[in-house]
């Protein structure tokens, strides 16, 4: 079956720890995207890159790094950097970012929760 | 990227219709309107996406208004399943030499009553 695939569903670390989110795809999507949600908030666009090697800073990028070395991978690391890290996060693709008549698919999510 | 505006949430008793709004002025005349929903704790589902004219599909129906600048998402026949949080969103249009981005808002959160 074709669709993301996040993993761990629900990860908990230390605070200071930096921490690394998965988030694999095989819909053969160009497009990658990752966004933050809060509880009773609407999604922010954290990072997402449009082809191997390449990605672009969203809304809410400081303290989160990306990296995109294969099309189906998009891990996001958390970094001791980020004040607030305890969140919903989700990862998603679309076939391009560059194709406006297309749909996003999202994975189920990890929720963080730094202690 | 164009705006969106939408209710906090809403109502609706099973089985009815439910009629979701949202506001868009700003949108230009090559984007497209697109809603997803959230149930809680999961990923973002896609519902409809529409241009100018209306769509239905086996989930909902997308009424938008002759001047593009509103829309309304229907559910014909409200479930208890569909107590979600609906996004209304704008996709903007190719721009050269730039990225676009899928951004969301606050959504509508939709309980429906048995």
């Amino acid at each position: 079956d074709g669709g993301i695939t996040q993993s761990p569903k629900y990860l908990f670390r230390k605070e200071g720890q930096n921490v690394t989110l998965s988030c694999e795809q095989n819909l053969n999507h160009d497009a990658m995207y990752w966004y933050r949600q809060d509880p009773g908030q609407g999604l922010r666009l954290i990072y997402y890159s449009q082809i191997v090697n390449d990605f672009q800073k969203g809304d809410i990028a400081e303290g989160y790094s990306v990296s995109r070395e294969k099309k189906e991978s998009f891990p996001l690391t958390v970094t001791s950097a980020q004040k607030n890290p305890t969140a919903f996060y989700l990862c998603a693709s679309s076939i391009s970012l560059q194709t406006v008549n297309t749909e996003a698919f999202f994975g189920q999510g990890t929720r963080l929760t730094v202690v | 990227d164009a705006k969106t505006t939408q209710p906090p949430s809403m109502d609706c008793a099973e089985g009815r219709a439910a009629n979701l709004p949202c506001n868009h002025s700003t949108i230009s005349g090559n984007e497209y309107v697109y809603w997803y929903r959230q149930i809680h704790s999961q990923g973002p589902q896609y519902i409809i996406h529409g241009l100018k004219n209306n769509e239905t599909n086996e989930m909902a129906s997308l009424i938008i208004t002759e001047d593009r600048k509103s829309s309304t998402l229907i559910l014909p026949h409200a479930t208890l399943r569909d107590t979600a949080v609906y996004y209304c969103i704008v996709r903007v249009a190719f721009n050269s030499g730039g990225y676009q981005k899928v951004t969301f808002g606050t959504g509508t959160k939709l309980q429906v009553i048995p």
